[in-house]
């Protein structure tokens, strides 16, 4: 069975920073990998996925995501956080049309 | 492109009544849609998949007649809760997939707030 594990529940880093948001996966076959944003009270936003080909995928507002066959990992970055980065965030695989989601994310940016 | 609506945004009715809530794909034809349910601080459970023109595929545990979906055309699903007790409460998100050589990637729709009373 697929699935996704996000290391750490609540991610706090200062305005400017680097943003780190872990997730692995576990998948017989090459999976598919995504992550996506949700806003309070708001629907999720794809961030970026990745299928195939390039392993480092670039994505919407500045973040980015490497695919790590080695280490199982599709871990989220972005250089500099901004206030408007605090979110939760969502790493996801999917198989056969569904998608399996992580526990998630919360990222809060401290002024 | 790829935009998904839902309707209500958000909704509070009584113990015991009935609730629809209406996915649309506005500008692309969904063969099929996707809903989940969301807790507060929770991840999202897939509820179901449905298939236009077909029944709905229920995942483990979901209350097929408590959660009753229907896809009449490729641009519409309905989640219908019936009999709706406060522990329904929750938010329920929609998605939809455009066909099947892009059936991996689904778009979202904003989500439906259901407060029971």
């Amino acid at each position: 069975a697929q699935s996704v594990t996000q290391l750490g529940s609540h991610v706090s880093v200062s305005e400017g920073a680097l943003v780190l948001l872990r997730c692995n996966y576990s998948s017989s076959v090459p999976p598919y990998l995504f992550w996506y944003v949700q806003y309070p009270n708001q629907g999720l936003q794809l961030l970026l996925k990745y299928t195939t080909g390039a392993t480092l995928v670039k994505g919407i507002n500045g973040f980015e995501a490497e695919f790590k066959k080695s280490e199982t990992s599709f871990h989220l970055t972005k250089p500099s956080a901004h206030m408007s980065d605090a979110a939760e965030y969502f790493c996801a695989v999917s198989r056969a049309s569904k998608i399996i989601f992580g526990s998630g994310t919360r990222l809060s940016i401290r002024p | 492109g790829a935009v998904v609506s839902q309707h209500p945004s958000w909704v509070i009715c009584k113990s015991g009544t009935s609730v629809k809530i209406e996915c649309r794909s506005l500008d692309f034809q969904a063969t099929t849609m996707f809903w989940y349910r969301q807790f507060p601080k929770q991840s999202l459970m897939l509820m179901a998949t449905s298939n236009e023109g077909s029944k709905a595929t229920y995942e483990q545990g979901v209350e097929k007649d408590k959660f009753l979906i229907n896809h009449a055309s490729l641009t519409l699903s309905t989640l219908t809760v019936t009999s709706a007790h406060p522990e329904d409460s929750s938010f329920y998100i929609c998605s939809a997939a455009a066909g099947t050589s892009n059936s991996y990637e689904q778009y979202f729709g904003p989500g439906t707030r259901l407060t029971v009373t």
